[in-house]
């Protein structure tokens, strides 16, 4: 258990809202992912950073924005909710031998 | 790009038996392979990893993986199914840096 820890843990939202994720470490790990995990695609990843300031996208960003403004906070934003981001969320952080750590996941519904 | 390949989205075995659930792999550059397991409701943990070195890789409740690059394979076994095992299972890719691809998942049943 890397000290990750997600919230909300659960969210209903409504199609066109703004939602924020939050993902908090306590572990001062450099690197940190947003992913979603999805029935018959396991996880894909949204974002990561690899530092305070400095992200990048994944293999399925649009929709999706992020923001590190201190190494143990990873924020991941919906800018306008649509019902295809109803999935549950992880974020994840790594040391610098590759493992990544999972925290507890957000599940989120939008209506 | 990397990719995973789990075969079999349902695998179902009886308490005490063989557990063989297998992965395979597509990668550009010396893998980075890795078995996660998921209980319900939670985050994904580490059951094993492979980078280099010893291809037989042994990691927590029993369970073991083979790297063999010739198949381009790295299934998980475990001799002797538990209840507790029951759980979805991820193997996942990595270059070695922020790219990391999960196949889809298998999910384990143990029957009494």
């Amino acid at each position: 258990d890397a000290g990750i820890t997600q919230s909300p843990r659960h969210k209903v939202t409504e199609t066109g809202t703004p939602v924020t994720l939050r993902c908090h470490q306590t572990e001062n790990h450099r690197y940190m992912y947003w992913y979603r995990q999805d029935p018959g695609h396991g996880l894909r990843l949204i974002h990561y950073s690899y530092g305070v300031k400095d992200t990048d996208k994944g293999e399925v960003s649009d929709g999706y924005s992020v923001s590190r403004s201190k190494t143990e906070d990873f924020l991941l934003t919906l800018e306008s909710a649509t019902s295809s981001q109803t999935s549950v969320y992880f974020c994840a952080t790594r040391t610098g031998v590759n493992e990544q750590f999972f925290g507890p996941g957000t599940r989120l519904t939008v209506l | 790009a990397q990719s995973v390949t789990q075969l079999g989205s349902h695998v179902s075995v009886s308490e005490g038996a063989l557990v063989l659930l297998r992965c395979n792999y597509s990668s550009s550059v010396p893998p980075y392979l890795f078995w996660y397991v998921q209980y319900p409701n939670q985050g994904l943990q580490l059951l094993l990893k492979y980078t280099t070195g010893a291809t037989l890789v042994k990691g927590i409740n029993g369970f073991e993986a083979e790297f063999k690059k010739s198949e381009t394979s790295f299934h998980l076994t475990k001799p002797s199914a538990h209840m507790s095992d029951a759980a979805e299972y991820f193997c996942a890719v990595s270059d070695g840096n922020n790219d990391m691809r999960f196949g889809a998942g298998t999910r384990l049943t143990v029957k009494p």
